[in-house]
């Protein structure tokens, strides 16, 4: 079956410093990958997205590349800021199930002026 | 536009106690989903219609959960003779496409906290 293994939390890092949340992936066929972010007190929302081997998906500075030979997806950013303090999940859907979302753990990210 | 909305956004109940969850979607999304979230995790698959018709409720865990879209727009999610620990976060997202399309975005509501006493 599918699923999303999750770097564990909480990660707590100061503004301006490099973010890597490492994703890695079981999945039948060919995913899709998603990481998903949830703001305190919001719902989740979708920060970027990658459909095939090599893919780079990107926003709000954020990027992640889909790696098909290590299966991964790790989110990156070059310098995070207060307001990216979140819990971001990495997700997956599957060639098999084209509406069904795997989800990872999530990872608490608390960043410090 | 208006996004995902989900009523009520916390529900209390005790154990027993039959509750519904209302998810209202976006506007012309053919598609609607519910997860449920356990404290710590990630959100899991319960259920997935497409318009009014339900296309799989594999991850419904027990007959005590149902859901409905009867117009192909509004659904319910309800829990019958509620047990502690169906607490959690119940989430519901819409789509545009659905299983036409693997790419398909899910936008998320902002869920329904329910605590069973």
């Amino acid at each position: 079956g599918n699923s999303v293994t999750q770097m564990e939390g909480p990660v707590t890092l100061s503004e301006e410093a490099f973010l890597t949340i490492n994703c890695t992936y079981t999945a039948t066929g060919y995913p899709s990958l998603f990481w998903y972010v949830q703001y305190p007190g919001e719902g989740l929302q979708l920060l970027l997205k990658a459909t095939k081997a090599d893919d780079k998906g990107s926003n709000k500075g954020f990027e992640a590349t889909y790696r098909k030979e290590t299966t991964s997806f790790h989110l990156e950013k070059g310098s995070v800021q207060v307001s990216d303090s979140a819990v971001y999940f990495c997700a997956l859907k599957s060639g098999g199930s084209n509406y069904k979302l795997t989800f990872g753990k999530g990872t608490l990210l608390t960043v410090n002026p | 536009g208006a996004g995902v909305s989900q009523s009520p956004r916390y529900k209390v109940t005790k154990r027993g106690q039959d509750v519904a969850l209302r998810c209202d979607p976006i506007s012309g999304h053919v598609s609607l989903y519910w997860y449920r979230q356990a404290l710590g995790q990630g959100p899991e698959f319960l259920t997935y219609f497409n318009y009014e018709a339900q296309q799989d409720k594999s991850g419904l865990p027990n007959d005590r959960f149902s859901a409905e879209r009867p117009e192909g727009s509004i659904s319910t999610l309800t829990i019958q003779r509620t047990e502690q620990r169906d607490s959690a976060m119940y989430r519901c997202a819409s789509s545009l496409s659905g299983s036409l399309v693997v790419t398909d975005t899910q936008y998320f509501g902002p869920g329904t906290r329910l605590t069973v006493l």
